[in-house]
C-alpha cells in the first residue's frame, strides 16, 4: 500500500514571501502520479500542479513549483511570492498509473500574514 | 461547463439510520471516486466506479455501499449509521479514455457534510 507523509501540520508566511511544503511517499511501483491539491475553508478541493513520475523535470504552474525527487521519494511544493488567497490546507496526493484512487497526506495548514 | 455536483450539501441524521448521497460528475466524466474526510483519520478513499462497475474499494466495512448510473452519476449508501460516520463526504469524478490510464486529474465537488447525531 502507498503511504503519504506530509511531516508539518502547520505553515506560517508573510505575505509576497516564500513557502515549501513537503511531502515523502512509500512505494514500490516506478510509475505514478504526484498532486498538491489546496482545500480552501470552503472545502472545495482544488488541483495545484501534478508531476509524472517518468519526468525528470519539475512541474511549475505560475507561483507554484515542486521539487521532485524520485530515488529519495519526496515531492515538495514551493509557493513563491504568497498572497492572502493562497491560505488553505494543502494535501500532497499520490496515484498509481494504473487506477484512480487517491492517497493522501494529512495535509498542511497555510497561513498567510498580511 | 458544469463542475461535479454533490447532494445534499448538509445532512443530519440519527444513530441507525441510512443515508444516501448524491454525485452527478462532469460531463463526459466517467470514472466517479469517494472519499471521507475526517479530522482524525483525514481523506480516506471509500470506492470508485466506472461505467457502473466498481473497479476499486477502500477499506471500509460493508454498511458503506455504492452504484453507478448508465449516465455516470453515482450515489453512496451508509446504512446503520454510527457517531463515528460524521464527515465530509467528497466525490470526484475523471475523464477515462481507452488504453493506458491518463494523468487525468480529479475534479472534486463541494462535498456533502454529513452529522450523525
Amino acid at each position: 500500500a502507498q503511504t503519504v507523509t506530509q511531516s508539518q501540520p502547520e505553515m506560517s508566511v508573510q505575505e509576497a514571501e516564500t513557502v515549501t511544503l513537503s511531502c515523502t511517499y512509500d512505494t514500490s511501483e516506478s510509475d505514478y502520479y504526484l498532486f498538491w491539491y489546496k482545500q480552501p475553508p470552503s472545502r472545495q478541493m482544488i488541483l495545484v500542479i501534478r508531476q509524472e513520475a517518468y519526468k525528470q523535470q519539475n512541474a511549475t504552474e505560475n507561483r507554484f513549483s515542486v521539487n521532485f525527487q524520485k530515488a529519495a521519494k519526496s515531492f515538495s511544493l514551493k509557493i513563491s511570492d504568497s498572497q492572502l488567497g493562497d491560505a488553505a490546507m494543502y494535501f500532497c496526493a499520490y496515484r498509481s498509473a494504473y487506477d484512480y484512487k487517491l492517497s493522501f497526506g494529512a495535509g498542511t495548514t497555510v497561513t498567510v500574514r498580511a | 461547463k458544469a463542475g461535479v455536483t454533490q447532494t445534499p450539501r448538509y445532512l443530519i441524521k440519527t444513530r441507525g439510520q441510512q443515508v444516501t448521497l448524491s454525485c452527478s460528475p462532469i460531463s463526459g466524466h466517467r470514472s466517479v471516486s469517494w472519499y471521507q474526510q475526517t479530522p482524525g483519520q483525514g481523506l480516506q478513499f471509500l470506492f470508485e466506479y466506472f461505467s457502473e462497475t466498481q473497479r476499486n474499494k477502500g477499506n471500509f466495512p460493508g454498511r458503506f455501499s455504492g452504484r453507478q448510473f448508465s449516465n455516470s452519476r453515482s450515489e453512496m449508501n451508509v446504512s446503520t449509521l454510527e457517531l463515528g460516520d460524521s464527515a465530509l463526504y467528497l466525490c470526484a469524478s475523471s475523464l477515462v479514455r481507452a488504453g493506458r490510464e491518463p494523468n487525468f486529474e480529479a475534479f472534486f465537488g463541494q462535498g456533502t457534510r454529513l452529522t450523525v447525531v
